[in-house]
């Protein structure tokens, strides 16, 4: 069974500043997909970035982006220039490709907080 | 279109008692996802449906849960007899089955059995 590990259950960052946030799997496939989602306050889960295992190229969505080390078995989200707006709980998921089903596999969490 | 919906957003209810939740997803996603989360903890896999089939459930789902999607539409997520353990956040999501699949979520329903 695969696992996801985050092992900052909170972190903290000035607003402009740039923050990593840390994530750490465990799956014996070789092609499989991770994401970052953002829970805000309201609770409702947002996907932040989306990265495909196949893929050696990080993933970037504007001021968000992946250090994906595959051998490693990591997966860190970047936010720069960070915003009021970017307060959330940030969670690393899996999501296998060559089992049946597309459960998403998720990480214990990070609270993001910014700080003005 | 205005994304995953979830009826209700709170509900409390006495222990042993029945409760019933409702998903209603993206219109032209095929697949349906039910997930448990606990404060503070990541969302768990309860169980999923392609179209009206229910293709996957965790071992998570106990006998007291059923979960169904007739017609392919929306979903109901039932709990029968109520424990203080079921108290918890329901969250549905909702998907195209592709190879880019992306998962969208509804607000929830936090659920507090007293």
């Amino acid at each position: 069974a695969q696992t996801v590990t985050q092992s900052q259950p909170e972190m903290s960052v000035q607003e402009a500043e740039t923050v990593t946030l840390s994530c750490t799997y465990d799956t014996s496939e070789s092609d499989y997909y991770l994401f970052w989602y953002k829970q805000p306050p309201s609770r409702q889960m947002i996907l932040v970035i989306r990265q495909e295992a196949y893929k050696q190229q990080n993933a970037t969505e504007n001021r968000f982006s992946v250090n994906f080390q595959k051998a490693a078995k990591s997966f860190s989200l970047k936010i720069s220039d960070s915003q009021l707006g970017d307060a959330a709980m940030y969670f690393c998921a899996y999501r296998s490709k060559e089992t049946s089903g597309s459960r998403l596999t998720f990480g214990e969490g990070t609270q993001l907080t910014v700080n003005p | 279109d205005t994304g995953v919906s979830q009826d209700p957003r709170h509900k409390i209810t006495k222990r042993g008692q029945n409760v019933t939740f409702r998903c209603d997803p993206i219109s032209e996603h095929n697949r349906l996802y039910w997930y448990r989360q606990t404060l503070g903890q990541g969302p768990e896999f309860l169980t999923y449906f392609q179209n009206e089939a229910q293709l996957e459930k965790s071992r998570l789902l106990s006998d007291r849960f059923s979960a169904e999607r007739p017609k392919g539409s929306f979903s109901t997520l039932e709990i029968q007899r109520t424990e203080q353990g079921d108290s918890a956040m329901y969250l549905c999501a909702s998907s195209q089955a592709s190879r880019r699949e992306t998962q969208y979520f509804g607000p929830g329903t936090r659920l507090l059995v007293l």
